[in-house]
């Protein structure tokens, strides 16, 4: 089934520590993107890349950094973990060009940081 | 400054029922918006969407409804069904020419349906 996948579904991670949430896609899109959520405050965008080899910062990518270097790939690095960064974790793509920019989204990674 | 506002947390309607759900925005360069709904532990699908250049747009049981000079749309569901018990985001674009095909997000609404 074409789609996204992500891991780790879960984890618990201490303070300080470094962590990779792991995203690919199976639908050749060009543009991928990292949402976190958090309750009360939606879906707020983190990294962004339009195309392999380009990324972009979005509205809140303190902490955070991603990389594209293939089409399907597109991991979440948070280099040394606090606990604001506890929140469930969207990788989402969409295929750009004109008209509407439907995103697909994976089913998310539940990150605690203690 | 929230360019996308829904300014319901939660919504509680009865089965056979017309749901409504607003959406507020404030940045005059959208020019798409879009509805996602999401279950608990699932991501976010795309339920429906509505061009600027349009001010109604239906499929199925849902309806989008566009005022571009009050900067409001709304969702309509009708008839509720507790199947469509969710969370529903209003997101909105800027439009593919910048380069860049972000959808920015509001805060979501919880639809509850009552059987």
């Amino acid at each position: 089934i074409a789609g996204i996948t992500q891991a780790p579904t879960s984890q618990i991670l201490a303070a300080g520590r470094r962590m990779t949430l792991r995203c690919t896609q199976d639908m050749r899109h060009n543009a991928m993107y990292w949402y976190r959520q958090d309750l009360g405050l939606g879906l707020r965008l983190i990294h962004y890349s339009n195309t392999a080899g380009t990324t972009g910062k979005g509205e809140v990518p303190d902490g955070y950094s991603v990389s594209r270097a293939n089409t399907d790939d597109f991991p979440l690095t948070l280099a040394s973990a606090v606990p604001s960064q506890t929140s469930v974790y969207f990788c989402a793509s969409g295929a750009g060009g004109t008209g509407a920019n439907v995103l697909t989204f994976g089913a998310g990674s539940r990150l605690t940081v203690l | 400054d929230q360019q996308v506002k829904q300014n319901s947390p939660s919504l509680s309607v009865q089965e056979g029922r017309i749901s409504i759900l607003n959406c507020d925005y404030t940045n005059s360069m959208f020019d798409y918006f879009l509805w996602y709904k999401k279950y608990p532990a699932e991501g976010p699908t795309f339920l429906i969407s509505i061009s600027s250049i349009k001010d109604k747009n239906e499929d199925g049981r849902f309806t989008v409804f566009l005022n571009k000079s009050a900067k409001h749309l709304s969702l309509h569901i009708v008839p509720s069904q507790p199947g469509d018990s969710a969370v529903y985001f209003c997101a909105a674009s800027a439009g593919s020419g910048a380069g860049s095909y972000q959808l920015t997000f509001g805060k979501g609404t919880k639809l509850s349906v009552i059987p």
